[in-house]
């Protein structure tokens, strides 16, 4: 079946603009995760969902990011006034259920801060 | 002390030859347990679960010690499509899952 998906694959913006990335998990999962990964880094926790509540924000690095997720499905991670220490790579993954299940990934969106 | 701690390596192993590699964990509750590889700017794919009495697919050999805290991955017969990071995964108190920053692996012909 599909895997998870998200859009845009690369994106490249100028300081201070904001930036919407979107992820679509597997259909059927209700746990949806966030991470980002900068150039030969482990991956970083921002956030996760469980349907459509984010009981755990205690990764985001600040105020100008931000999460939704509606319908159980899609999430958008919104990122406002970019710096460039923003620049990495955005997974997201989602899982059947929260605890304990193995997570599946999308390919990412490469965000590039100018 | 972070949670799940594994050696960045990187292990360079010849092709065929068989490498291990080990990932500590600091949660003594932990219950669920995986290996993940993540390939060169790709997303990190699941490369199996790891059970209480070991388990094996393939040429991959996974192995959990609850009384040391620790879980192993071995490879036998390295190919070269083998070389990748792989990742050690571990479940907190919370169910959450935690990733350890990755054990390099490089096969060389």
């Amino acid at each position: 079946g599909a895997g998870v998906s998200q859009s845009p694959s690369n994106k490249v913006t100028e300081k201070g603009k904001d930036v919407e990335l979107r992820c679509d998990p597997i259909s059927g999962h209700t746990a949806l995760y966030w991470y980002r990964q900068s150039l030969g880094q482990g991956l970083e926790f921002l956030i996760y969902f469980q349907g459509n509540s984010a009981p755990d924000k205690s990764g985001l690095p600040s105020d100008r990011f931000s999460a939704e997720r509606t319908g159980g499905s899609v999430s958008t991670l919104t990122i406002q006034r970019t710096q460039q220490e923003d620049s990495a790579v955005y997974l997201c993954a989602s899982s059947l259920l929260y605890q304990n299940h193995e997570q599946y990934f999308g390919p990412g969106t490469r965000l590039t801060v100018t | 002390r972070k949670e799940v701690e594994q050696d960045p390596g990187p292990f360079n192993v010849p092709e065929g030859a068989t490498v291990a590699f080990n990932c500590t964990y600091s949660n003594s509750a932990s219950q669920s347990f995986f290996w993940y590889r993540q390939d060169c700017r790709k997303e990190p794919k699941l490369l199996m679960s790891v059970y209480s009495s070991g388990n094996e697919d393939g040429r991959f050999t996974a192995q959990l010690n609850r009384a040391s805290q620790y879980i192993s991955l071995l490879i036998r017969d390295s190919k070269l499509s083998d070389s990748a990071t792989y990742l050690c995964v571990v479940n907190d108190s919370w169910g959450k899952l935690q990733f350890g920053a990755g054990t390099q692996v490089v096969v060389t012909p």
